[in-house]
């Protein structure tokens, strides 16, 4: 059964700064692996998708890469600014359904 | 605008009332997905369905129910067999395999 990880759970650094969001995944027989922002009360906005036969997406400030033979994706934040704040979500996809990490919850202080 | 949308944004149940939240699309979607979500967990699966008039329970389901009778519509019923509904409800549709759209999500308390 497909079990997806982040760590931390919540992560607090100063504005400018790059950092680096973890997500792990048991099952490397992924479709493709997403993720997402959430702020407070919201729904979920997609950020970046990487297809299984890929290695990496980047979006402006965000590259998430993907390592299907650790079970492993990170998104890089950089340059960081307050209005990233908020929870990012990874999911992994297979068989038209998503599995979903429990999300890093990121504070980026003025 | 396309979009998803699901209302209402907040609503109350009393013990023993079944109720029922709603989720709409315009992105001409196939599929369309309901979610549960409690804090500090991931979101979980209750249904989904890929095609109208037909629906798959999720990891979740039991004390849920669901219809999709149209393309753009897949309301979530909470009965009163669900003994803990307290909880941020997120819907969402998909063109298939690609990336999930979510509304803004309907959070659940019990009165």
């Amino acid at each position: 059964k497909q079990e997806v990880t982040q760590i931390p759970a919540a992560l607090s650094v100063p504005e400018g700064e790059n950092l680096v969001l973890n997500c792990s995944f048991t099952d490397s027989a992924i479709y493709n692996l997403q993720w997402f922002r959430q702020d407070p009360g919201k729904g979920l906005t997609s950020l970046l998708l990487i297809q299984s036969s890929q290695r990496e997406q980047t979006s402006g400030r965000l590259n998430a890469s993907l390592d299907k033979s650790s079970g492993r994706s990170t998104l890089y934040i950089a340059a960081s600014q307050p209005g990233d704040s908020a929870t990012y979500l990874c999911a992994v996809a297979s068989n038209y359904q998503l599995i979903w990490g429990a999300g890093t919850k990121l504070i980026i202080k003025p | 605008d396309g979009g998803i949308t699901q209302s209402p944004k907040y609503l109350f149940r009393k013990e023993g009332q079944n109720v029922t939240l709603s989720c709409e699309q315009n992105l001409n979607h196939d599929a369309m997905y309901w979610y549960r979500q409690d804090p500090g967990q991931g979101l979980r699966l209750i249904y989904y369905s890929q095609i109208v008039n037909d629906f798959q329970k999720g990891d979740i389901a039991e004390g849920y129910s669901v219809s999709r009778e149209k393309k753009e519509s897949f309301p979530l019923t909470v009965t009163s067999a669900q003994k803990n509904p307290t909880a941020f409800y997120l819907c969402a549709s998909s063109p298939r395999e690609l990336t999930q759209h979510f509304g803004d999500g309907t959070r659940l308390s019990i009165l």
